[in-house]
């Protein structure tokens, strides 16, 4: 495997499911971000990583809880969604997050709520 | 505080035309900028970046973009449209390091179809 790899890469949830979102990145990079894409809207960052400390929050609801056990993978778990939280999910790696680095994006999780 | 405008959601041209997508950028330090290029049901893929060495940069798949300070901004140009460019266009700033870290602020994208 190369680049970010993100799985699963569809989810159809109920708003009572929990699920979790996987991402891996396979180039040595220290800082991961998840950001949510939804239609007709900008992305919209959701939280950064740099060495496994988690270093931005953008007001996200706590049903949305990130999870980083090293600075290869992050998870967004996931847990009494609203139909409004279907998005595209996409996670994105940095050599570092303290710089103007360019980031790295993952195919991305398209998320449904039921 | 930066921020990017993207002129225009949409923009259409023949194959074979001129590409040409629109960025203005604000930034209340020298930014670094990017064009991100994504197709239907994939991520963003980095097609150039400025970090003020050359105003013009080159990226890949043909395209190129110029760094104009005087008027802030970073336009996407290609010469000859292929049908395989049709997808969405993002153009980003990015904000400095700190003590919450960079991180990249984009336009709102325009989806550039091409025309047989």
């Amino acid at each position: 495997e190369t680049g970010v790899t993100q799985t699963p890469r569809h989810l159809v949830m109920g708003m009572t499911n929990k699920k979790s979102l996987k991402c891996e990145q396979h180039l040595g990079h220290n800082a991961m971000y998840w950001y949510k894409q939804s239609a007709k809207k900008p992305l919209e960052l959701m939280f950064v990583y740099s060495l496994e400390e988690r270093v931005e929050n953008n007001s996200v609801p706590s049903r949305f809880s990130p999870e980083c056990p090293n600075s290869s993978h992050l998870f967004l778990h996931l847990h009494t969604l609203q139909p409004e939280d279907s998005a595209l999910y996409l996670c994105a790696s940095s050599p570092g997050s303290r710089s103007i680095y360019e980031q790295y994006f993952g195919p991305g999780t398209r998320l449904t709520v039921t | 505080a930066q921020s990017v405008t993207q002129l225009g959601s949409h923009v259409s041209v023949s194959e074979g035309a001129l590409v040409l997508l629109r960025c203005n950028y604000s930034s209340s330090v020298p930014p670094y900028l990017f064009w991100y290029v994504q197709y239907p049901n994939q991520g963003l893929q980095l097609l150039l970046k400025y970090t003020s060495a050359a105003t013009l940069v080159k990226g890949i798949n043909g395209f190129e973009a110029e760094f104009k300070k005087s008027e802030t901004s970073f336009h996407l140009t290609k010469p000859s449209a292929h049908m395989s460019d049709a997808a969405e266009y993002f153009c980003a700033v990015s904000r400095p390091g700190g003590n919450q870290g960079g991180k990249l602020i984009f336009g709102q994208g325009t989806e550039l179809s091409v025309k047989p």
